[in-house]
């Protein structure tokens, strides 16, 4: 089974520090996807990335980054010189095929961070 | 192009009630998945629906709940007789005829609250 863990489950950071938040997952498929969502505090998910298995070139989006590695199955997101609009609960994911042959995510129980002004 | 719609965005429900969640995918999306978000938990996966069929639903309860995509109108997940544990956010993705899950789109929510 799939399984996705976010150990972090909460962080708080003075504004304008960098900030890394800890995705590991367990998977047996070869080819899969992962990805990271933002729920701010209105509710609603916002999408932030999708990375396939195949691709572990780490990945920079403004002050969003993103850290693939493989070898210890994890993939960690780091937000440089964060800001108070940051403040969210930050879940990763993982597809996987079911045995029905569609694809359906497994989210991690997600990671509350907190910007303090 | 619209995104996916869920409604109603807040509904409040008393114990044995019934509760019915819409959900609109986007245009010219024909997949339809449901997630339940516990309080303070990430989104469990419930059903993944096609045009009038069911393809997996094996994260749905056994009891009480259940869901349709009929061909016309929006995705029902209907839950019968809703108890406490049944307040959540549950959320609606859509995605286009193919089984890429990396083109999901996800509504923005309906939270359930049984008092």
């Amino acid at each position: 089974a799939q399984k996705v863990t976010q150990a972090q489950t909460e962080i708080s950071v003075v504004e304008k520090e960098d900030v890394t938040l800890d995705c590991v997952y367990e998977t047996r498929d070869t080819t899969y996807y992962l990805f990271w969502y933002k729920q701010p505090p209105s509710g609603e998910l916002v999408f932030l990335i999708r990375r396939n298995s195949f691709d572990e070139q780490n990945e920079i989006s403004g002050r969003y980054s993103w850290n693939f590695q493989k070898s210890t199955s994890s993939f960690n997101f780091t937000i440089t010189a964060s800001q108070v609009v940051d403040s969210a609960v930050y879940f990763c994911a993982l597809s996987e095929i079911s045995n029905f042959g569609n694809e359906k995510l497994t989210f991690g129980t997600g990671t509350r961070l907190t910007i303090i002004p | 192009n619209a995104g996916v719609m869920q409604n109603p965005r807040h509904l409040v429900r008393r114990r044995g009630q019934e509760a019915r969640l819409r959900c609109s995918p986007m245009k010219g999306h024909s997949h339809v998945y449901w997630y339940r978000q516990l309080p303070e938990e990430g989104l469990k996966f419930m059903v993944y629906l096609q045009k009038e069929n069911i393809i997996d639903e094996s994260g749905m309860p056994k009891e009480r709940f259940s869901a349709e995509f009929p061909k016309e109108g929006p995705s029902i997940l209907r839950i019968q007789q809703v108890v406490r544990g049944d307040s959540a956010a549950y959320f609606c993705a859509s995605s286009p005829p193919s089984y890429r899950v990396n083109e999901q789109y996800f509504g923005p929510g309906t939270r359930l609250t049984v008092t």
